[in-house]
């Protein structure tokens, strides 16, 4: 399977607090993206760093990408209970044109 | 308009049933995708169309066939389908091509859930 991991598999924090996850993949890249799910509904796309990047930002989000080591971080600052969702890590693999592999998710729950 | 809308929101079927999901776009994607995706799993690739035309086929049983009558919109025709295939049903659009700037992000509808009896 091309899928990619991510750990951890759930996360519980505090409002207030940050939330970290991790993705891991198999092959090379053209570019990683992150996408969060609220239950039982359609996937947002939150940010999107290119193979040549290192780091990016957007709002409370910071994402890391290492091609050395196949994987990525997402950092959500400040999270709020609104972040509480599943998000995935999901990247274009280099020669599969339209094609998007997923992550196995993290599932975030912020409590008041 | 950023939004893909997909109808039925729910869908419950015996599985001598035909019936058909169908999707929707107007951002003028000319790549639109059918994903599977069971409970706490991400979603499966199923198939892709691009300009129209299916160019990925994720040996999907033959249960499940695509349509994609014009650039906006895309079906998936049920027929004959197991309990196991009780899923949500996500369709997404985006840009078809490798595209160096805008990256293939997909934009997803908010899924049929459907139920297989």
């Amino acid at each position: 399977s091309q899928q990619g991991e991510e750990d951890p598999q759930a996360l519980s924090i505090q409002e207030g607090e940050n939330a970290t996850m991790n993705c891991s993949y198999k092959t090379s890249i053209n570019n990683l993206q992150w996408y969060r799910q609220n239950s039982g509904r359609g996937l947002v796309h939150l940010i999107l760093i290119r193979s040549n990047e290192r780091e990016k930002h957007s709002g409370r989000l910071r994402v890391t990408l290492d091609t050395s080591k196949k994987s990525s971080s997402l950092l959500i600052t400040a999270s709020r209970a609104a972040d509480t969702a599943s998000y995935f890590c999901a990247t274009r693999n280099t020669g599969t044109a339209s094609k998007l592999t997923f992550g196995t998710g993290t599932r975030l729950q912020v409590t008041l | 308009d950023t939004e893909v809308t997909q109808t039925p929101k729910h869908l419950v079927m015996g599985m001598t049933n035909k019936k058909s999901l169908k999707c929707e776009q107007h951002m003028g994607h000319r790549a639109m995708y059918w994903y599977k995706q069971k409970a706490k799993k991400p979603p499966e690739l199923m198939f892709v169309y691009s300009y129209e035309k299916l160019s990925i086929n994720e040996s999907v049983p033959s249960r499940f066939s695509p349509e994609c009558p014009n650039s906006s919109l895309l079906n998936l025709h049920l027929h004959a389908l197991q309990p196991e295939d009780s899923a949500l049903y996500l369709c997404a659009s985006s840009q078809p091509l490798p595209d160096r700037f805008r990256g293939n992000i997909q934009y997803f509808g908010a899924g049929t859930r459907l139920s297989v009896l």
